[in-house]
């Protein structure tokens, strides 16, 4: 997977507990993404960063909070975990935007369980 | 509204057989594609692309083709073999966001 480590790989947790899903790579790439796939809509962009510290929203961020304090590291959190974020979570990384550098690899990712 | 799309959510082919993923799109401004491979439990996998000034780009037993006019994609694959079975998607480049279509499964027959 693109020397890409996402950890948890899975979770249950309950409704209202904050938590945490990691992703780290050895890539060195600028870029790094979270997403959430669900029956029915695809992979739908919940945050992205394009450095250190630099971090902007996708189409589904309500709910969700990420950070990135090292290159190799994205974090995503849910601060009061809700049913409706019980998805399977892939966080993905490319080295650039432009043309042929927007190709985006993904971990295997992580399957969480709010009940 | 604009969106990247796929015709079918299912096609079954037999092995051996050529099999064809269609997908359509619908910005026009959109400069460069990609299809993804998902196996089931894995993350998607890239498989090929294609920048909006080619029509026709071949990999290894794969071919993605590429009609602008009517903006269509296709990704096809030669000599389906059981380890193709998956979820495939198209993917469109635009204002250097990566829009992923929904996907179609491949289901491979004996």
């Amino acid at each position: 997977d693109a020397g890409i480590t996402q950890s948890p790989r899975h979770k249950v947790t309950e409704t209202g507990t904050p938590v945490t899903l990691r992703c780290h790579q050895t890539e060195n790439h600028r870029y790094m993404y979270w997403y959430r796939q669900d029956p029915g809509h695809g992979l739908r962009l919940i945050h992205y960063s394009y450095g250190v510290k630099d971090t902007d929203k996708g189409e589904v961020s309500d709910g969700y909070s990420v950070s990135r304090s090292k290159t190799e590291d994205f974090l995503l959190t849910l601060e009061s975990a809700t049913s409706s974020q019980t998805s399977v979570y892939f966080c993905a990384i490319s080295e650039s935007i432009m043309y042929s550098e927007n190709i985006q690899y993904f971990g295997a990712g992580t399957r969480l369980s709010v009940l | 509204g604009e969106s990247v799309g796929l015709h079918l959510p299912t096609l079954s082919v037999q092995e051996g057989d050529n099999s064809i993923i269609n997908c359509a799109y619908s910005n026009s401004a959109s400069d460069y594609f990609i299809w993804y491979k998902q196996e089931s439990g894995k993350g998607p996998q890239f498989i090929i692309d294609i920048r909006s000034n080619m029509d026709k780009r071949q990999g290894q037993r794969v071919t993605v083709l590429l009609n602008k006019t009517v903006k269509h994609l296709s990704l096809q694959i030669a000599a389906t073999q059981p380890g193709d079975s998956a979820v495939y998607f198209c993917a469109e480049n635009r204002d250097d966001k990566i829009i992923f279509g929904k996907g179609t499964r491949l289901h491979i027959l004996p």
